[in-house]
């Protein structure tokens, strides 16, 4: 299995550029949450999703889309992006929805806009 | 609401000695807690994890946490430290509803030679 995996690595973008970082995991978990990590602020949730079709909003979901048409995958769409966005992003998955799971974590995407 | 605090953004230990990182939470339902550990310019990994039952946790590499309800807190500790163990280190509580997590500020933790 090669878990979560993330691409880009490193993306640099221009205020008011669009991106999408993708998110792939190959071990058929039903939950996929993506995260973002600031200096001195720990991981925040953006968006999550408890399976296909079905996603939701986690603290910090303002300028990010997510759609979840398959099992496997998970995108986080940046329609406009802006300074404030410059983040290492996570993306993690976990077998079930329930509160006691363990949660794998992909490499991380590193993000700056200018 | 969930929220969790940790004490110490550094944390310098010498080799061998005792590691103490500090945690404590806050949950409006019974909390499920982690730790996870980060190595540079790398993803997380969990470090052990608090559901229901003992209250003493052992973890991967030497690691171990104690629930104390009554402080509210999830502290780690390794007896002996390791090169290797220089990371940095998160706590986590589960939320309310689906399986998502609040994490701390995070400590790094550097192991003097």
């Amino acid at each position: 299995n090669a878990g979560v995996t993330q691409t880009p690595k490193f993306q640099v973008l221009k205020t008011g550029q669009s991106m999408t970082l993708q998110c792939a995991q190959d071990m058929n978990h039903e939950y996929m949450s993506w995260y973002r990590q600031d200096p001195g602020m720990g991981l925040r949730l953006i968006h999550y999703s408890v399976g296909a079709g079905i996603t939701d909003q986690g603290e910090v979901p303002n300028g990010y889309n997510v759609s979840r048409s398959t099992t496997e995958d998970f995108p986080l769409r940046l329609l406009s992006a802006a300074p404030s966005q410059t983040s290492v992003y996570f993306c993690a998955s976990s077998y079930g929805t329930g509160r006691a799971e363990t949660q794998y974590f992909g490499p991380g995407t590193r993000l700056l806009v200018l | 609401a969930q929220s969790v605090t940790q004490l110490g953004s550094h944390v310098s230990v010498s080799e061998g000695a005792l590691v103490l990182l500090r945690c404590n939470y806050s949950s409006s339902v019974p909390p499920y807690l982690f730790w996870y550990v980060q190595y540079p310019n790398q993803g997380l990994q969990l470090l052990l994890k608090y559901t229901t039952g003992a209250t003493l946790v052992k973890g991967i590499n030497g690691f171990e946490a104690e629930f104390k309800k009554s402080e509210t807190s999830f502290h780690l500790t390794k007896p002996s430290a390791h090169m290797s163990d220089a990371a940095e280190y998160f706590c986590a509580v589960s939320g309310t509803g689906a399986n998502n997590l609040f994490f701390g500020t995070g400590t790094r933790l550097t192991v003097i030679p």
